[in-house]
């Protein structure tokens, strides 16, 4: 059965700083793996879908890497900004179909 | 505009009772999802709809009931709402069904509480 886990839970940063979120699942047979963003009160944005076959995907100051080999994601921000304050969920498609998602990182960048 | 549009935004209502949340899309998407995010955060799927036919359920209590009259819309009906149904359900749709290289798309979400 395949897990997901994303470690921390909860991450505060002073404006500016880089930071790599991180997300790591059991099992390696999936399909794609997306990060998302959940802002309070609101439903989730798509930030970034990366395929099996990549090994990872950038949308500006993002960058999402993908190592399967060892059941690993990671979501780099560059130069955080306090807009960038919200939860991040990392989500595995399988074969199956369903999406399988992990509790989050919740983000504060203090100003 | 809105892509995934779901309604009630916010839903209280007394056990027992039955109620209903609607969602719709506007990215002509052949397939949509209902999620259930729970207290602690998780979510997790409900059930996928592609082109109207059922194609993912989930271990959900029958009481849970989607419908579909179309693609475009897949509502879900809940009967005798219990305290633990409490939750945000989402609405998502993707052009395709996963597994698929396309993004899903999620509606804000709708706060179920139930006293």
């Amino acid at each position: 059965k395949q897990e997901v886990t994303q470690i921390p839970a909860a991450l505060s940063v002073p404006e500016g700083e880089n930071l790599v979120l991180n997300c790591s699942f059991t099992d390696s047979a999936i399909y794609n793996l997306q990060w998302f963003r959940q802002d309070p009160g609101k439903g989730l944005t798509s930030l970034l879908l990366i395929q099996s076959s990549q090994r990872e995907q950038t949308s500006g100051r993002l960058n999402a890497s993908l190592d399967k080999s060892s059941g690993r994601s990671t979501l780099y921000i560059a130069a955080s900004q306090p807009g960038d304050s919200a939860t991040y969920l990392c989500a595995l498609s399988s074969n199956t179909g369903k999406l399988i998602f992990g509790q989050g990182t919740t983000l504060q960048v203090k100003p | 505009d809105t892509a995934v549009s779901q309604t009630p935004k916010y839903l209280v209502t007394q056990m027992g009772n039955d109620k209903s949340i609607k969602c719709e899309q506007n990215l002509g998407h052949d397939t949509m999802y209902w999620y259930k995010q729970d207290s602690k955060k998780f979510l997790k799927i409900m059930f996928s709809y592609n082109n109207k036919e059922l194609i993912i359920n989930e271990t959900v209590p029958n009481r849970f009931s989607p419908k579909s009259p179309d693609k475009a819309h897949l509502n879900l009906h809940i009967n005798s709402l219990e305290l633990g149904d409490s939750a945000v359900y989402f609405c998502a749709s993707s052009l395709h069904p996963a597994p698929n290289g396309n993004t899903i798309y999620f509606g804000e979400g709708s706060w179920l509480t139930v006293v």
